[in-house]
């Protein structure tokens, strides 16, 4: 079956413990991307990634890193969460940039 | 900055009435794109619009897109309780790689 999966599904975390949300597609999609969604908001983009070793910042980059290293996975990392962070994440892939999302079931991140 | 607004933000119906959401673009768009997102789920694919003027349906969902493809809109006929949900459309920024979504419209649906 087709599909983006992320892990883990909900999380609990303190102020500056790293961490790392994952996301893995088996579409051989080349475009990947993390958003936030918060209420009110929408799905604002944090990064995306057009292939392997290509990312670049969305529209709320700051206290996020990612990485592609393979064409499959694209990792979110929070180096040093803040309760600024507590959000719920999607990852989604495509085909490219104008093909239509397939969205991940979503990370609910709590961080006190 | 490219900014996509929606409205309204949220929207109460009678099951049985019709719905529209609206999406406006501050600069022109290459192509739009609808999700919807069911209560604790995540947002699914509905459809894509392409040329200027475009206008496509799916059963009771109709979708145009602006003949200046700056604006869009969806409008469901007859709504049922399945149809609850947020929508949002989408659409590329303007040069880059990014995609940006309006906030969404809630649909609330009342047997």
């Amino acid at each position: 079956e087709a599909q983006v999966t992320q892990n883990p599904r909900y999380l609990i975390t303190v102020t500056g413990k790293k961490l790392t949300v994952t996301c893995s597609q088996n579409m051989n999609h080349e475009y990947m991307s993390w958003y936030r969604q918060d209420p009110g908001l929408g799905l604002r983009q944090i990064y995306y990634s057009m292939n392997v070793e290509v990312t670049d910042k969305g529209d709320v980059p700051e206290g996020y890193k990612v990485s592609r290293k393979e064409k499959r996975n694209f990792p979110l990392i929070l180096e040093s969460p803040s309760p600024n962070q507590t959000s719920l994440y999607f990852c989604a892939s495509s085909l490219g940039r104008n093909s239509p999302l397939h969205f991940g079931n979503g990370t609910r991140l709590t961080v006190t | 900055g490219q900014q996509v607004m929606q409205i309204p933000q949220y929207q109460h119906v009678q099951e049985g009435e019709d719905f529209t959401t609206y999406c406006n673009s501050s600069t022109t768009l290459s192509n739009i794109q609808w999700y919807k997102q069911r209560p604790g789920g995540h947002p699914v694919f509905l459809i894509q619009l392409v040329k200027s003027g475009e206008v496509k349906k799916q059963k009771r969902l109709t979708f145009q897109f602006g003949e200046a493809k700056k604006n869009s809109s969806l409008h469901i006929t007859a709504t049922q309780t399945t149809d609850v949900g947020t929508y949002f459309c989408a659409g590329p920024n303007t040069g880059g790689f990014k995609t940006i979504f309006g906030a969404g419209t809630r649909l609330f649906v009342k047997a």
